[in-house]
């Protein structure tokens, strides 16, 4: 398994609190995701990264933002929670394609369970 | 934009029978990569099996392989033998970025 280690696993939380996730990689991936997956939508894509510093939007990335300081770290933040941020985010990690391909095949952390009360 | 279309939300499989499970896709890259991705209840997303849209050859891994009709856009996934660990949600995605179909959740019935 590809070692991708996300924390907090559960949080619980109130409306109008900042909450920071962390997603850990030790494969040297160049690129980074967030994913939020909630029922009936599959998983949707919030940001990414492409290297260090540099981060990208997703479908939907309204009040989310990032930050890549080290090749190995990927933050999601919420400035400030709402309920409809209840979710399970997954971090994903992947290399540059072949052949015209931009990202390689994507390894998924194990998840954490955000809850916004 | 890309999209995936999992046209059916639930399946069910007699234990060692075979189902198919179907995706359609749409994408504007001429150079891309299809997956499908397998959900058990532990949420870990597990690659099950990838296939380069460059190659005609269908990709297969043990009991799992695709049929991928590039013209028609279609991507389906078989599985053979099915076994009780293979109930899940199979989700079909196309990339890139990586777009996700809504899932299939599958059921073996013993």
């Amino acid at each position: 398994d590809a070692g991708i280690t996300q924390s907090p696993r559960h949080k619980v939380t109130e409306t109008g609190t900042p909450v920071t996730l962390r997603c850990h990689q030790t494969e040297n991936h160049r690129y980074m995701y967030w994913y939020r997956q909630d029922p009936g939508h599959g998983l949707r894509l919030i940001h990414y990264s492409y290297g260090v510093k540099d981060t990208d939007k997703g479908e939907v990335s309204d009040g989310y933002s990032v930050s890549r300081s080290k090749t190995e770290d990927f933050l999601l933040t919420l400035e400030s929670a709402t309920s409809s941020q209840t979710s399970v985010y997954f971090c994903a990690i992947s290399e540059p394609g072949l052949a015209g391909v931009k990202v390689d095949t994507q390894y998924f952390g194990p998840g954490t369970r955000l809850t916004v009360l | 934009a890309q999209t995936v279309t999992q046209s059916q939300p639930e399946m069910s499989v007699q234990e060692a029978e075979t189902v198919t499970l179907s995706c359609t896709y749409d994408t504007s890259e001429s150079d891309y990569y299809l997956f499908w991705y397998k959900q058990p209840p532990s949420r870990q997303m597990i690659l099950v099996i990838r296939q380069e849209a460059y190659k005609q050859q269908n990709a297969t891994e043990n009991r799992f392989s695709v049929n991928f009709q590039k013209a028609a856009k279609s991507f389906s996934l078989k599985i053979s033998d099915s076994q009780l660990g293979d109930a899940a949600m199979y989700f079909c995605a196309c990339n890139t970025p990586l777009v996700f179909g809504k899932g299939t959740r599958l059921s073996v019935i013993a």
